[in-house]
């Protein structure tokens, strides 16, 4: 069965370093997500991607986060300069179409670690 | 104020017990789901509804639209069915798809 795979599965990266997480979404999947969840806290929507172009992101995106789909499989999410309070659990996921019905499929994350 | 609520926030059972975990939102929704997410973080989708009622082996997931409610039900529970529920509601009217999430409901299932 397809699935979304992250990598790296742990990312442990001193404050102020750049960081690049790494999604490949399921490949007839045309619409894709970033979600964080903080440890103990409830997942949030960071930004959703759609035709090479952000269709949507929450306040926590911000100027520090960028999005690409650089070669049409891999879809990233850089953090340019981590903040401690960046530490957090980061979930792609896609879905096959726009569709207010069509479920969405996770990856099983990577947890960002910022010393 | 949390658009979706979740209740209760732990729940302790034992094996063989039926189990019910709530969830109520304040928004307009086109879609809601219902999501496991075991102890190593990982998150998968259990169900995704509109309307009605959907059943797949011992999981009944139920919304009711008009009363902005939807339930998860485990039958006969197992302790591989601990891990934390979350439901998650797709906002009508919203760009494509993203998701608000309740704060999970933490789920163990005693031998």
């Amino acid at each position: 069965e397809p699935e979304v795979t992250q990598t790296p599965s742990h990312q442990v990266t001193q404050m102020g370093q750049e960081v690049i997480l790494r999604c490949v979404p399921i490949s007839n999947h045309l619409y894709f997500y970033w979600y964080r969840q903080i440890l103990g806290q409830k997942v949030e929507f960071l930004v959703s991607f759609y035709n090479n172009e952000i269709s949507e992101k929450s306040e926590i995106f911000d100027d520090q986060f960028s999005v690409e789909r650089p070669d049409g499989s891999n879809f990233t999410l850089k953090i340019r300069s981590t903040k401690l309070e960046d530490s957090a659990m980061y979930f792609c996921a896609s879905i096959e179409g726009g569709g207010p019905y069509n479920e969405q499929f996770f990856g099983p994350g990577t947890r960002l670690t910022v010393l | 104020k949390n658009e979706v609520e979740q209740s209760p926030q732990n729940l302790t059972a034992q094996e063989g017990e039926f189990i019910t975990i709530n969830c109520s939102y304040s928004v307009g929704i086109s879609a809601l789901h219902w999501l496991q997410q075991h102890p190593g973080g990982g998150i998968v989708s259990l169900f995704m509804l509109s309307s009605g009622k959907k059943k797949h082996g011992r999981l009944i997931a139920t919304i009711n639209i008009q009363e902005k409610h939807s339930s998860l039900h485990i039958t006969a529970s197992h302790p591989r069915d601990s891990a934390v529920y979350i439901c998650a509601v797709r906002n009508y009217g919203g760009s494509q798809g993203n998701l608000i999430f309740g704060k999970g409901t933490k789920l163990s299932v005693k031998p």
